[in-house]
């Protein structure tokens, strides 16, 4: 089991630009999770996610930002016209049901010059 | 609510000391207390978790404790070592669904 994988690892975007960040969740695991995490912060709550269905997405910006996990694929985060602000860590988590334990993946550091 | 108070924000010990983390919670139907370690530049890992029909649980030099009724529950380390320093999160679900996390506890083990 490979575990929580997170594509790219590094991901630099000029302002304006789009980001997709891209999250497989653990073999036999439906329920995704984003986080985002700025540097000496904590991890906040993003978005909830099972397959085919947003759960809660009350962490998330209004706009430009958005999530989804398909039938088939990995789970997408997509930030559109990325601005300066949005820099920092996105950890993405997978468990097997809710109220189980979760497993993040390595993060995705996004940086917008 | 939905916040989730952690404390104290950065604590420093001794090597072989023992130290402690208190989290408290405001909805009362969370059943389920993860701890998770993150050491600089990583990611967050699950070293320990509590389930609300038990009042204490351990594992080796790491034990949590919950009170449900007063809504809190705590992280035990005892015989601290420097691989130990790392910051540390508490998490308490949401709606039965939802990951909150606390702000952190940055833990330092002095050699």
């Amino acid at each position: 089991n490979a575990g929580v994988m997170q594509n790219p690892r590094h991901l630099v975007r000029r302002r304006g630009q789009e980001a997709r960040l891209r999250c497989s969740p653990m073999k036999g695991h439906s329920h995704v999770y984003w986080y985002r995490q700025l540097p000496e912060e904590g991890l906040k709550f993003m978005v909830y996610l099972q397959k085919e269905n947003i759960i809660d997405e009350s962490g998330m910006p209004k706009e430009r930002f958005s999530a989804e996990f398909p039938k088939e694929g990995p789970s997408i985060l997509r930030i559109q016209q990325v601005v300066r602000g949005d820099s920092a860590a996105y950890f993405c988590a997978s468990s097997m049901d809710r109220n189980t334990e979760a497993f993040f993946g390595q993060g995705t550091r996004l940086t917008v010059v | 609510g939905e916040n989730v108070e952690q404390h104290p924000s950065t604590l420093s010990v001794q090597e072989g000391d023992s130290a402690v983390i208190k989290c408290t919670y405001s909805d009362s139907a969370s059943n389920y207390f993860p701890w998770y370690k993150q050491e600089l530049g990583k990611r967050p890992q699950l070293i320990i978790d509590i389930r609300s029909n038990v009042g204490e649980k351990k594992d080796q030099r790491i034990a949590v404790t919950l009170n449900k009724t007063a809504k809190h529950f705590s992280l035990h380390i005892t015989e601290t070592q420097p691989e130990d320093s790392a910051v540390y999160f508490c998490a308490a679900p949401k709606q039965a669904h939802k990951y909150i996390f606390g702000t952190g506890t940055r833990l330092k083990v002095l050699a």
